[in-house]
């Protein structure tokens, strides 16, 4: 059964400090990985992308990693603001499948203190 | 582009009642999904159309649940009757065609039934 899974579930951390989220999945054959953010009371965005041959992508404060051999995936967020209080969740899809085929983690509850 | 676009945000309504969710996709995207989202399943997919045809609905999780999409621009997500368990957070997304996986997301409906 294809699955992912997010660690940790809620992760608190002062304003300016840096963070690392985890993902692993089991879903096989694999496409591809890609990250939302959600903010509170609104639906998830993407963040980033993740296809087989990359192992790691930045955008601004936040840089992806992808290990397809051990089927893990990393989100850091470098020098943490307010602005990156959200849920982040993982989302994997599987090789041949479309936007159906995908395999949602439960998500990474981030709160950024002051 | 007024992204997709979902009503209403609120909703709570008495066990038994109908509730009827509505979404806007987003112009020119081809494929809409509906999911669901609570603390302890995450994002569930609940059924998606691609051109305006009903595609997938084994995520309907009963037959109280019922979709429509009778345009390119308009879907809906009934639930008759509504029961306490159907609380949660519903979203609907779209993407541009099938095999584009990046889903755009509304802002969701937030449904309580007492």
């Amino acid at each position: 059964k294809n699955q992912v899974e997010q660690s940790p579930q809620s992760l608190i951390i002062l304003e300016g400090k840096n963070c690392t989220l985890q993902c692993n999945y089991t879903v096989s054959p694999f496409s591809n990985l890609r990250w939302y953010k959600q903010d509170t009371g609104r639906g998830p965005v993407s963040l980033t992308i993740m296809t087989f041959s990359e192992n790691t992508k930045s955008n601004g404060r936040y840089t992806a990693t992808l290990d397809a051999d051990t089927k893990q995936s990393s989100l850091h967020i470098t020098a943490s603001q307010l602005s990156d209080s959200a849920s982040y969740i993982c989302v994997v899809r599987v090789s041949g499948g479309g936007a159906d085929g995908l395999t949602f983690g439960k998500g990474t509850h981030l709160i950024i203190q002051p | 582009d007024a992204g997709v676009i979902q009503s209403p945000r609120h909703e709570v309504t008495e066990m038994g009642q109908e509730v009827t969710l509505r979404c806007k996709p987003i112009s020119g995207h081809n494929s809409l999904f509906w999911y669901r989202q609570t603390m302890m399943r995450g994002l569930e997919l609940l059924i998606y159309f691609n051109n305006n045809v009903p595609i997938d609905d084994s995520g309907m999780p009963e037959d109280r649940f019922s979709a429509k999409m009778p345009n390119a621009s308009f879907s809906t997500l009934k639930i008759q009757p509504s029961e306490p368990r159907d609380s949660a957070v519903y979203f609907c997304a779209s993407s541009r065609d099938y095999w584009n996986e990046k889903l755009f997301f509304g802002s969701g409906t937030q449904l309580s039934v007492l």
